[in-house]
């Protein structure tokens, strides 16, 4: 069964504009991890936020936020005044435990449009 | 900051050669993940190593072994290289907090003709 479901293949956003990139999860631990990745065309995995399980705040760093709703188990990733930098392939992923893999879904390719 | 060092950046190897790939954590690291991206696909896991222990066994062929070193460096070494090997290969590190994250590495891109 799909571990990290990501329902968008594609998504396009006006510049400036605020973009939701959607996540859902499945796991019977109480205790994990949920990380968003972006992978720009030159291949990096650049890690963007973190929100742990436990965690009663909504994770933001900068212009990312992750909406989390853990009843019903999803992570997503929201982008305020997207840029055209933002253009890239958008992964969540979920670690189960401590010291565990991380589990990806199949990505969300995002473009920004001038 | 410090990153994660991968080298090579990208190698070339004809089928059934071997190849090692180098991975250098962020200092104070104490855990490296290998994960293989294949075109098109997510990033999947292979294996892990803590305190230079294997922790951790994904699918991974057995033509395929690692191991992490007193430093804490990483090396995968791949055997009798096959077409579908092909693939973006990443190492990452995390420190054993509370937060567990995992900082990437450029990515080693294997190319097997």
């Amino acid at each position: 069964a799909q571990k990290i479901t990501q329902t968008q293949p594609g998504m396009f956003v006006q510049e400036k504009e605020a973009v939701t990139l959607d996540c859902t999860y499945d796991t019977s631990d109480q205790s994990y991890g949920l990380f968003w990745y972006k992978q720009p065309s030159s291949g990096e995995m650049i890690f963007l936020i973190y929100q742990g399980s436990y965690d009663e705040q909504n994770a933001t760093e900068g212009r990312y936020s992750l909406n989390f709703q853990k009843a019903r188990k999803s992570a997503n990733l929201v982008i305020s005044a997207s840029q055209l930098g933002d253009s890239a392939m958008y992964f969540c992923a979920m670690r189960e435990g401590a010291l565990k893999k991380l589990i990806f879904g199949a990505g969300t390719r995002l473009a920004v449009h001038p | 900051a410090a990153g994660v060092i991968q080298s090579p950046r990208h190698l070339i190897k004809e089928k059934r050669e071997t190849a090692t790939l180098k991975c250098y954590p962020i200092p104070r690291h104490d855990t490296v993940y290998w994960y293989q991206q294949g075109p098109g696909q997510d990033p999947q896991f292979l294996i892990s190593f803590y305190e230079k222990m294997q922790s951790d066994k994904g699918s991974i062929p057995d033509r395929f072994s690692a191991q992490q070193f007193s430093d804490y460096h990483s090396e995968l070494n791949m055997s009798s290289l096959e077409l579908g090997d092909s693939a973006l290969y990443f190492c990452a590190s995390s420190y054993r907090d509370s937060r567990y994250e995992q900082y990437f590495g450029p990515g080693t891109r294997l190319t097997v003709t």
